[in-house]
């Protein structure tokens, strides 16, 4: 089956704990984002990959790294959380080939206390 | 001004009705639109693209006038299961693959 998958689904955290947010897709989609999700403010791109060891900042990247170490593999690093990272985060894949539909992984609820 | 701008509902339509969401973006140059619809705490999927000339996929009209810089979704014989935001996507890149610009999404609740 075609899919996004994250993990963790739910964290709890403390600020300034380090702590890392996996993505993977099986459809050796070259494209692959991090987005924001919170109340009145819509989905906000944190970072982009275009494709292996090519990144790139999006709208609101302050406070968070990622790494595309591998084509199927997004990680979204918080080097330092803080509560303001509070938030619905989604990752996502899209094929750069023919239709462009992105393709959203179930999504990460973090809360930084 | 928003990029991209919804009204946020709720839109609150009877069984069978037939309910319209528009959307205003900034960005004249855009090329590419789409709806997408999203469930509560779930993640977003593509419900349509929308094309220059409209397009219609079963009880789902979109249109695009590029004039007014406007989007618009139509649904018609509404569906308990239509219940969900929607939301107005914008490809706004000029340069490169692509820059999805998301509006904070339409409420839609369809009732009994």
């Amino acid at each position: 089956e075609a899919q996004v998958t994250q993990n963790p689904r739910y964290l709890i955290t403390v600020t300034g704990k380090k702590l890392t947010v996996t993505c993977s897709q099986n459809m050796n989609h070259e494209y692959m984002s991090w987005y924001r999700q919170d109340p009145g403010l819509g989905l906000r791109q944190i970072y982009y990959s275009m494709n292996v060891e090519v990144t790139d900042k999006g709208d609101v990247p302050e406070g968070y790294k990622v790494s595309r170490k591998e084509k199927r593999n997004f990680p979204l690093i918080l080097e330092s959380p803080s509560p303001n990272q509070t938030s619905l985060y989604f990752c996502a894949s899209t094929g750069i080939q023919g239709y462009n539909e992105q393709f959203f992984g179930p999504g990460t609820r973090l809360t930084v206390l | 001004r928003k990029e991209v701008e919804q009204d946020p509902g709720p839109f609150n339509v009877p069984e069978g009705a037939t309910v319209a969401f528009n959307c205003t973006y900034s960005n004249s140059a855009s090329q590419s639109f789409f709806w997408y619809r999203q469930d509560c705490r779930k993640e977003p999927k593509l419900l349509m693209s929308v094309y220059s000339s409209g397009n219609e996929d079963g009880r789902f009209t979109a249109q695009l006038n590029r004039a007014s810089q406007y989007i618009s979704l139509l649904i018609r014989d509404s569906k308990l299961s239509d219940s969900a935001t929607y939301l107005c996507v914008v490809n706004m890149a000029l340069t490169g693959f692509q820059k999805l610009v998301f509006g904070t999404g339409t409420r839609l609740l369809v009732s009994p």
